[in-house]
Formats: structure tokens, sequence, C-alpha cells
């Protein structure tokens, strides 16, 4: 049981490359985030997706885009890649339900992204 | 939008005193509010959460009390540690799928 998995851990990138970073989960969870960390400013939401075959953007979507693959991977996408967006990305699970409330989110190990 | 205040930003304490981190909050609708522990390098771990039917509750060393009216939650550490050193994140919830993160308390316990 492995929880959340992001790959890669580490990656340099040149402006205006593009690149997905991945996610899997394996606890069965319905609901998957993508997060980016800045130093001094928390952890920022950039897309959610509340159960397989919906996704919804968070507060900094641009420049992003995110595709739900099945229940368990969540995958983020950056087109065209530039300096604005080096930092730690997160990916995180949970498993929210409609009723009952909501449940307390799994982090990955986060992907440090450089962009030079 | 909804957002979340986090305060103090840092906090250092004496190892074997108490540590309170507060966070407030503006959509009213929210009902869960858990905190995180980050270490440095590492990922948010979950240390302790609270549903709104709920004013307090505690894990050993760790409690958090909620107050709705106010629209504030708070985070006690007592006993503090070495090991208690970390960045601290409140969270809320809005909505049914979406968390909003407080911007962290750096909170380094000196020994």
């Amino acid at each position: 049981n492995a929880g959340v998995t992001q790959t890669p851990k580490f990656q340099v990138l040149k402006t205006g490359q593009s690149m997905t970073l991945q996610c899997a989960q394996d606890m069965n969870h319905n609901s998957m985030y993508w997060y980016r960390q800045d130093p001094g400013m928390g952890l920022r939401l950039i897309y959610y997706s509340a159960s397989e075959g919906t996704t919804d953007k968070g507060e900094v979507p641009n420049g992003y885009n995110v595709s739900r693959l099945n229940k368990r991977e969540f995958s983020l996408r950056l087109e065209s890649a530039a300096p604005s967006q080096t930092s730690v990305y997160f990916c995180a699970s949970s498993k929210n339900r409609q009723t009952g409330g909501n449940q307390p989110q799994h982090f990955g190990d986060g992907t440090r992204l450089s962009i030079l | 939008g909804e957002n979340v205040e986090q305060h103090p930003s840092t906090l250092s304490v004496q190892e074997g005193d108490s540590a309170v981190i507060k966070c407030t909050y503006s959509d009213s609708a929210s009902n869960y509010f858990p905190w995180y522990k980050q270490e440095l390098g590492k990922r948010p771990q979950l240390i302790i959460d609270i549903r709104s039917n709920v004013g307090e509750k505690k894990d050993q060393r760790i409690a958090v009390t909620l107050n709705k009216t106010a629209k504030h939650f708070s985070l006690h550490i007592t006993e503090t540690q070495p090991e208690d050193s970390a960045v601290y994140f409140c969270a809320t919830t809005s909505g049914t799928y979406k968390y909003i993160f407080g911007t962290g308390t750096r909170l380094k316990v000196l020994a």
C-alpha cells in the first residue's frame, strides 16, 4: 500500500518546454487534487477532480491542464513552462463523500520543478 | 472568495512550553477543519482534524478548538518537544470537495 505516488521527484525544464506530472493513488479514493507550494504562500489549489470523469479549476489554474485518467490516476500538464511555474507540486487524494462529510487528504511526496 | 487567515507566521517557544496557532475562515458553510504538519522537504501530513458539530478534540499533546460563531479554530500543542519543529497548516473546506489552506506557521522549539 504505497498511498499517493508522484513522478518524477525532480525536474528541470527550459522555458517553453512541456511536461506531465504523474500521480497515482491506491487507496480507492474518489477525489484527487493538484497543489503548488511556493515559499510563504502555503498550498494553492491548481485543479481538482471530485470523482472519476470530472475536473474543476482551483485558485491558480492558468498555464495548467489536468486529466483524470481513471479512478487511480490524475495527471498535471504544463503545456509551455514559464519560470513563474517553478515550485513544488503536490498531488493529494481523499475519500470525500456527498453525505457524511469531508475526509482527510493524503499527500504524495511532491515534485520539485525548476524552470530556467 | 473563500479564504483562511493563519497566525502567527512564525512562532518560537522553549521546549516544554505550549504553542497556539490560530486560523480564521470566511465561509460559514465550512464544516471540516484539518491541521497538517510539514517537516522540511517532506509532504504535509494530517495531525488532527475537527468537524463543525464538535467544539474541541484532543489527541495526546495536541488539541484543536473550534468557535463557529467567530469562525476561527486553533491548534494547541502542549509540552512542546524539538521534534514538533515544523510548518503547520490549517485548512477548511469550501463546498463538498475543495480545501482551502492557510499560509502556514513555522514553529521552532528551542532546546
